[in-house]
C-alpha cells in the first residue's frame, strides 16, 4: 500500500541553524500538507501546498517557514532560523484531491529537537 | 471557526470492557470527520472517516463510530478493548477546505 515518507526520523539542531525536513508523499497525490503537534499537544496545520504554490497557511507558518517541492518526488519544509519552541514532531500529509472526500494520508513524522 | 472537542484528556478501561471516546465539532454544516491513533513516538493512524451516507462508520481494528448531527458528535466505540489500543486517539475534522482540525486527543490507558 502507497504510504508517506519522512526523512529524517529525528533531527537534532542547534538554536539559529536551518533545517529541511523532508517528505515523500504519495506518488499520484496533487495536494501537499505539513502540520506540528509540540509534546503533549493537539497537531496543528501548518501549510498547504498545490500547483508549485501555498494554498493555504495558518498563522504559525511565519517568514522563517517556507516549503518546496524541488523536484516531482520530494516536499520539503524549511526552518530558517530554528528556535528553541520549533522543537515539535512535524508531520507531512498528502492528498489526491481538496474539498470534498479530502482524505490526508500522514507520513510517520520527523522528531525536530532545537538546543 | 471550526473547531474539534474531546472533552476527555484520558481515559481507563478494564481489558476486555467496552470503550467510547467523545468527540463534538463546531461547524454550520456536514463535516468530513475521522479518527486517528497515534501510539507512543508514532505517527498517526487512520481508524476510520464519515464522508456522507450511513452514520455509523466501521474502521480498523474493531472500531466504529457514529455520526450524529442533532449533537454534532462523532464519538468512537469499541466493544471489547485489548491492552495494544493503549494510545493516543485524536478526532478530526475538515469542512472542505484544506487544513485538518484535530481535537486535543484523548489518551487511553488499559488495565489488566
Amino acid at each position: 500500500e502507497p504510504e508517506v515518507t519522512q526523512t529524517p526520523s529525528h533531527q537534532v539542531t542547534q538554536m539559529g541553524q536551518e533545517v529541511i525536513l523532508r517528505c515523500v508523499p504519495i506518488s499520484n497525490h496533487l495536494y501537499f500538507y505539513w502540520y506540528r503537534q509540540i509534546l503533549g499537544q493537539k497537531v496543528e496545520f501548518l501549510v498547504s501546498f498545490y500547483n508549485n504554490e501555498i494554498s493555504e497557511k495558518s498563522e504559525i507558518f511565519d517568514d522563517q517557514f517556507s516549503v518546496e517541492r524541488p523536484d516531482g518526488s520530494n516536499f520539503t519544509l524549511k526552518i530558517r532560523s530554528t528556535k528553541l519552541e520549533d522543537s515539535a514532531m512535524y508531520f507531512c500529509a498528502s492528498s489526491e484531491t481538496s474539498g470534498r472526500y479530502n482524505e490526508q494520508f500522514f507520513g510517520p513524522g520527523t522528531r525536530l529537537t532545537v538546543l | 471557526a471550526q473547531s474539534v472537542t474531546q472533552p476527555d484528556i484520558h481515559i481507563t478501561v478494564s481489558e476486555g470492557a467496552s470503550l467510547e471516546l467523545r468527540c463534538n465539532y463546531s461547524y454550520g454544516a456536514t463535516p468530513y470527520l475521522f479518527w486517528y491513533v497515534q501510539s507512543p513516538g508514532q505517527g498517526l493512524q487512520l481508524l476510520l472517516k464519515y464522508f456522507s451516507g450511513d452514520t455509523l462508520v466501521q474502521g480498523i481494528k474493531g472500531f466504529e463510530a457514529e455520526f450524529k448531527r442533532s449533537q454534532s458528535s462523532f464519538n468512537l466505540r469499541k466493544p471489547s478493548v485489548h491492552w495494544s489500543d493503549a494510545a493516543e486517539y485524536f478526532c478530526a475534522v475538515n469542512t472542505g477546505g484544506f487544513k485538518t482540525i484535530f481535537g486535543a486527543g484523548t489518551r487511553l490507558f488499559v488495565k489488566a
